[in-house]
């Protein structure tokens, strides 16, 4: 299957500060990625669907000046959580579609841990 | 309805038996089920999926049993592994629109 990394694999900051975490497609062009959200023991929350050269469309309740998603080329996504705060803290993991496969499928990156001080 | 349902929440299984894990939807328009197994720590890979033109579909020791009729699919882990034990998600869509995922199931097969 495809490969999507994503980077860094953990980070730490503290409140206020901003964080970048890159999602990449190694094999193929993603023209859709999508951002989720993961909480201990639950299941995957969409937070957005970023579309290259276009803006990203959030899911209700997904504050878009605070998660600000940037999918600037076909193999790039970027998701900025601005001004961190504690409740921000968690698991963000990127999937990509690969636009090539007859099936609507999703190839999901490594995760991100945040952790906000 | 776009919710997709599965159960259990989480299962204990010995080394060696059948893991079965049940998924049902209520949008019909739905038209591709895919399964992700996901370890602690680390992002969902796929697994094995299936499209409603088929009722059951195996990869070496996984299956995927779908009843369209029922709006039901379940997946099958036979002779169950150690290293089998992770959080499954089922997840259902159709082409162009977003996944719906199920809450997942919490597997710990027992050495």
């Amino acid at each position: 299957g495809a490969v999507v990394s994503q980077h860094p694999s953990w980070v730490i900051c503290k409140s206020g500060t901003s964080v970048k975490i890159e999602c990449r497609s190694l094999d193929f062009q993603a023209t859709t990625m999508f951002w989720y959200r993961q909480f201990p023991k639950q299941s995957l929350m969409l937070m957005a669907t970023s579309n290259e050269g276009s803006k990203a469309t959030y899911e209700q309740g997904v504050e878009k000046d605070k998660f600000l998603i940037n999918h600037a080329s076909l193999t790039l996504s970027t998701l900025t959580v601005t001004s961190a705060h504690p409740e921000d803290s968690s698991f963000y993991i990127c999937s990509a579609r690969d636009p090539g496969l007859a099936w609507n499928e999703q190839f999901f990156g490594p995760g991100t841990r945040l952790t906000v001080l | 309805q776009q919710q997709v349902k599965q159960s259990p929440q989480s299962l204990i299984v010995q080394k060696g038996g059948i893991s079965i894990i049940n998924c049902a939807y209520e949008n019909t328009a739905f038209d591709y089920f895919p399964w992700y197994q996901q370890f602690p720590g680390k992002g969902p890979a796929l697994l094995i999926a299936i499209r409603p033109d088929v009722s059951e579909k195996k990869e070496g020791r996984f299956t995927i049993s779908f009843n369209k009729s029922a709006k039901q699919f379940s997946l099958h882990i036979m002779d169950s592994q150690p290293g089998d034990s992770a959080t499954y998600f089922c997840a259902a869509t159709n082409y162009g629109q977003n996944f719906v995922f199920g809450p997942g199931t919490r597997l710990s097969v027992l050495p």
